[in-house]
C-alpha cells in the first residue's frame, strides 16, 4: 500500500524563525491534507492540497504530485505553532477501501 | 457552534464496561469516520460510513461496533472495554475529499 513519510520527525525553533516541512508518498493520491495536532489533542485543518501552492496567513503548502511531495511552509513561527503536524493523503485506486493514511507526524516545538 | 462534536470528551472506564462514544454534525455530509490515535502515532481507521445504510470496517475494526443512526449522526460502541484501547479517538466528516475532524475523546480503560 502507499506509504507516507513525513521530516523531519522533530524540530526545535526560536520564535520568529522559518521552516519546511516534508511529506513525501510512494505512489499516487487523489486527496492531500495538512493537520496541526496542539498540545491539547484537537486536530486543525491546514491545508486541503491534491496539488498547487495555497497560502493561509503565515503557512502555505505546495504539492508537486507528479513528484510526490508536499511541503508546508511555516514562516515567523509562534510559540502557538507548537504541536504536531500530520500529512495524510488519499490513494484513488482503493474503491470501496478508501481511507487517508497518515505519516507519522514532525513534532515542532517554538520556544520564546 | 463546532461544525462536528464528540461526547464525551474525557472518559475513564474499567476493563469489561460497555462504552458508547458519540459523534454529531451540522455539515450536511454523507460521509462519517471513526479513528483511534495512539501516543505517537497517526490515526487508524476503526470504521467508517458513506451513508446511512452503509457501514465499512476499517483496519482496526476488531473489539468495536458503531451505528449511524442519521445523517448527522455516528455512535462508536466498545463491547467490552480493554486497557489497550485506551487512546483518543476521533470522529471524522467529508462530503467527498477532505475530511474534517472532531476535538476527540480520550479514553482510558482501567
Amino acid at each position: 500500500g502507499i506509504q507516507v513519510e513525513q521530516s523531519p520527525p522533530d524540530l526545535i525553533l526560536q520564535e520568529g524563525a522559518n521552516s519546511t516541512l516534508r511529506c513525501n508518498f510512494s505512489d499516487s493520491v487523489n486527496n492531500l491534507q495538512w493537520f496541526h495536532q496542539n498540545p491539547w489533542g484537537q486536530l486543525i485543518n491546514l491545508f486541503y492540497i491534491p496539488s498547487g501552492t495555497k497560502q493561509n496567513g503565515r503557512l502555505s503548502a505546495t504539492t508537486v504530485a507528479t513528484e510526490r511531495y508536499s511541503l508546508l511552509y511555516i514562516s515567523s513561527s509562534q510559540t502557538t505553532d507548537s504541536g504536531v503536524y500530520f500529512c495524510a493523503v488519499d490513494t484513488p485506486f482503493a474503491g470501496n477501501n478508501r481511507k487517508l493514511i497518515w505519516g507519522l507526524g514532525t513534532s515542532l516545538a517554538v520556544n520564546p | 457552534d463546532a461544525d462536528v462534536t464528540q461526547t464525551p470528551r474525557n472518559r475513564i472506564t474499567k476493563t469489561g464496561k460497555r462504552i458508547m462514544l458519540e459523534c454529531s454534525q451540522t455539515k450536511g455530509h454523507d460521509r462519517m469516520y471513526w479513528y483511534r490515535q495512539d501516543p505517537g502515532l497517526g490515526l487508524q481507521l476503526i470504521y467508517y460510513s458513506f451513508d446511512v445504510k452503509d457501514i465499512n470496517k476499517g483496519e482496526i475494526s476488531d473489539g468495536y461496533s458503531v451505528s449511524r443512526q442519521a445523517q448527522a449522526k455516528f455512535s462508536l460502541s466498545l463491547e467490552s472495554a480493554i486497557p489497550n484501547q485506551t487512546a483518543l479517538y476521533f470522529c471524522a466528516t467529508s462530503d467527498f475529499d477532505e475530511q474534517f475532524f472532531g476535538p476527540g475523546t480520550r479514553l482510558t480503560v482501567l
